[in-house]
């Protein structure tokens, strides 16, 4: 069965650059987020689309922003990068988000960034 | 903050069953119960998920207590490749909190 895809899978980026992570959802899953975790850390949600609108935010700094387009893939947008951003990206998926109930979110390989 | 406890580490013996608690004494009565376990760096994967009842499928079976306020992860026979990181995540909707989870190593 057809997984949610990332790209890159590994991101090297000096200081003070930019990155984009991409994140493309299982067919048909119109709901999108995306988690952040650091080394020996647990993962951290930073944002939700559902429906190429945001649906939710979490811990996202400002210097980040995402969306979601027209074919449900999503960008995550990282600028002014600092050390601490140096992560493990991850990306889920799921089925549409209409308040609330039980919806299994499906996690993509991730990308691993480094920030030098 | 997450709204569960788990116990830090596990160690199970291979084929044998593993079975991972949870507390979660706060849910709220339409919040479910997810599991989901990460080996090394890899995306978490879901395993189970449940409301009420007990909840089987091909990975796991799903004990949540008549009160909601526990559950148990069951894996029926536990092989190498089950060593990972547990999470139990309570959670209405789409807002999910990941927290320590267990540990569990497959002992050969």
């Amino acid at each position: 069965a057809a997984g949610v895809i990332q790209s890159p899978r590994h991101l090297i980026k000096e200081k003070r650059e930019t990155a984009t992570l991409k994140c493309y959802p299982i067919p048909r899953h119109d709901t999108v987020y995306w988690y952040q975790q650091g080394p020996g850390q647990d993962p951290q949600f930073l944002i939700s689309f559902y429906e190429k609108m945001q649906s939710d935010k979490g811990s996202i700094p400002d210097r980040f922003s995402a969306q979601q387009f027209s074919d449900y893939h999503s960008e995550l947008n990282m600028s002014s990068l600092e050390l601490g951003d140096s992560a493990l990206y991850f990306c889920a998926s799921s089925l549409g988000v209409v308040g609330g109930g039980s919806y299994e979110q499906y996690f993509g390989p991730g990308t691993r960034l480094t920030v030098t | 903050d997450a709204k569960t406890t788990q116990p830090t580490s596990m160690d199970c013996a291979e084929g044998r069953a593993a079975n991972l608690p949870c507390n979660h004494s706060t849910i709220s009565g339409n919040e479910y119960v997810y599991w989901y376990r990460q080996i090394h760096s890899q995306g978490p994967q879901y395993i189970i998920h449940g409301l009420k009842n007990n909840e089987t499928n091909e990975m796991a079976s799903l004990i949540i207590t008549e009160d909601r306020k526990s559950s148990t992860l069951i894996l029926p026979h536990a092989t190498l490749r089950d060593t990972a990181v547990y999470y139990c995540i309570v959670a209405y909707g789409q807002n999910f909190v990941f927290g320590p989870g267990t540990r569990l190593s497959v002992l050969p």
